[in-house]
């Protein structure tokens, strides 16, 4: 079974501190992404990376940055938390066939 | 660039009754498209792709091109399907996978 873990479930962090939300995967895919998750909006794709150190801006880059160090982990920054940044985030990872996708994480800027 | 629309963002049916949620998408290309899944307090997990035009859970879909439309379809729902659903597209090609979503259906089924 494929396995993709993000560090955390829920996170509140204060307006303009730096956030990492990381992400593990166990199947070797080269394909990683970040979406986020808000209501009556459904997923928006923020960066991806397709190999070691190579990365990707989605649809909603702007405040954000990734790193992708090692081929199994993918990180999420978030270079100065704000308010608007309160959202689901979603890791997943690509076999040839479909995305897998992590529990999520809750974040909370206040 | 691609977009996909999901018109309902809530959709309530009896057990038994027919479902239908429909999607619809713009792209000038060949797209892949997908049905993803999010039951309650599980993550988000594939539940079938037109490429393989297979029935999951007794759902199926069927890509049409003239209506740039994939609507998910059940004969008969049943209370297990409630969940969220959300419609994708992949550009295909060199777009690496990289999935583009709408903005999902709550589909709540009653007994």
């Amino acid at each position: 079974d494929v396995k993709v873990t993000q560090s955390s479930r829920y996170l509140v962090k204060r307006t303009g501190e730096k956030v990492f939300l990381e992400c593990v995967q166990d199947m070797d895919h080269e394909n990683m992404f970040w979406y986020r998750q808000d209501p009556g909006l459904g997923l928006r794709l923020i960066y991806f990376s397709y190999d070691v150190k190579m990365k990707e801006k989605g649809d909603i880059p702007e405040g954000y940055s990734v790193s992708r160090e090692k081929k199994e982990r993918f990180s999420l920054i978030l270079e100065s938390a704000s308010t608007n940044q309160t959202s689901m985030y979603l890791c997943a990872s690509k076999s040839s066939y479909e995305q897998y996708f992590g529990p999520g994480t809750r974040l909370t800027v206040t | 660039a691609q977009r996909v629309t999901q018109p309902e963002k809530l959709l309530s049916v009896f057990k038994g009754a027919p479902v239908e949620l429909k999607c619809n998408y713009s792209y000038s290309g060949s797209p892949e498209l997908f049905w993803y899944v999010q039951y309650s307090r599980q993550r988000l997990q594939l539940l079938l792709r037109h490429i393989s035009r297979e029935s999951i859970k007794g759902f199926t879909a069927d890509l049409n091109k003239g209506e740039t439309s994939f609507h998910l379809k059940k004969p008969f729902a049943q209370e297990e399907d409630s969940a969220m659903y959300y419609c994708a597209l992949s550009a295909g090609g060199t777009s690496y996978g990289k999935l583009t979503f709408g903005q999902g259906t709550i589909l709540t089924v009653h007994p």
